[in-house]
């Protein structure tokens, strides 16, 4: 069975710093792997999908890389914002009885401070 | 491109009333999922359909839970009768296709049962 962990659970930062989220999941044999954002009483948004033969993605001030072997992807967001304050999301897609799924982590809440 | 639809947005019912989530996905996307997040975790997924056949339903508490998909396009997850530990958030979410296309996920319904 799946199991995805987070760390840190909770993060503060001042605006402008560079921060990175961690992500693992137990098992890889895996399709991709998504990072989400989430606001509070919203919906996820998608950030960036890492397909399992790739390393890394990159959007805007985004980086996300993933090593399957080890079962980690990581998400590094450069030069902080206060708009970026909101909890994060790691989503593994694997292979179900019939079909896929994305198995999440429980989420890093992050806070960027002015 | 119009996202994923979703109603109602809020919910409130008593236990074992009836309740039923509506789902319109993304123009042309063939999957569809329901997922269930309850407070403080991550999404867990409840059925996934391919067009307007179920491809995995093992973790829908099919006692009184049921979902349907009409015509391959939009689709009705219903509870009956509900529990307080079915208070949760219900998300939609749609892809192009299956295991390998990123998931686009709604705004979620909000259901509390008291």
């Amino acid at each position: 069975k799946q199991e995805v962990t987070q760390i840190p659970a909770a993060l503060s930062v001042p605006e402008g710093e560079n921060l990175v989220l961690n992500c693992s999941f137990t098992d890889s044999a895996i399709y991709n792997l998504q990072w989400f954002r989430q606001d509070p009483g919203k919906g996820l948004t998608s950030l960036l999908l890492i397909q399992s033969s790739q390393r890394e993605q990159t959007s805007g001030r985004l980086n996300a890389s993933l090593d399957k072997s080890s079962g980690r992807s990581t998400l590094y967001i450069a030069a902080s914002q206060p708009g970026d304050s909101a909890t994060y999301l790691c989503a593994v897609n694997g292979v179900t009885g019939g079909g896929n799924k994305l198995t999440f982590g429980t989420g890093t809440q992050l806070k960027v401070e002015l | 491109e119009a996202g994923v639809a979703q109603s109602p947005r809020y919910k409130i019912i008593e236990k074992r009333q009836s309740v039923a989530f509506w789902c319109n996905p993304i123009s042309g996307h063939a999957t569809l999922y329901w997922y269930q997040q309850i407070l403080g975790q991550g999404p867990k997924l409840l059925i996934q359909f391919q067009n307007n056949g179920v491809v995995d339903d093992s973790q829908l508490p099919k006692d009184r839970f049921s979902a349907e998909r009409l015509k391959g396009v939009d689709s009705t997850l219903k509870i009956q009768p509900a529990k307080l530990e079915d208070s949760a958030v219900y998300l939609c979410a749609s892809s192009f296709g299956g295991s390998f296309y990123e998931q686009y996920f709604g705004p979620g319904t909000r259901l509390t049962v008291t």
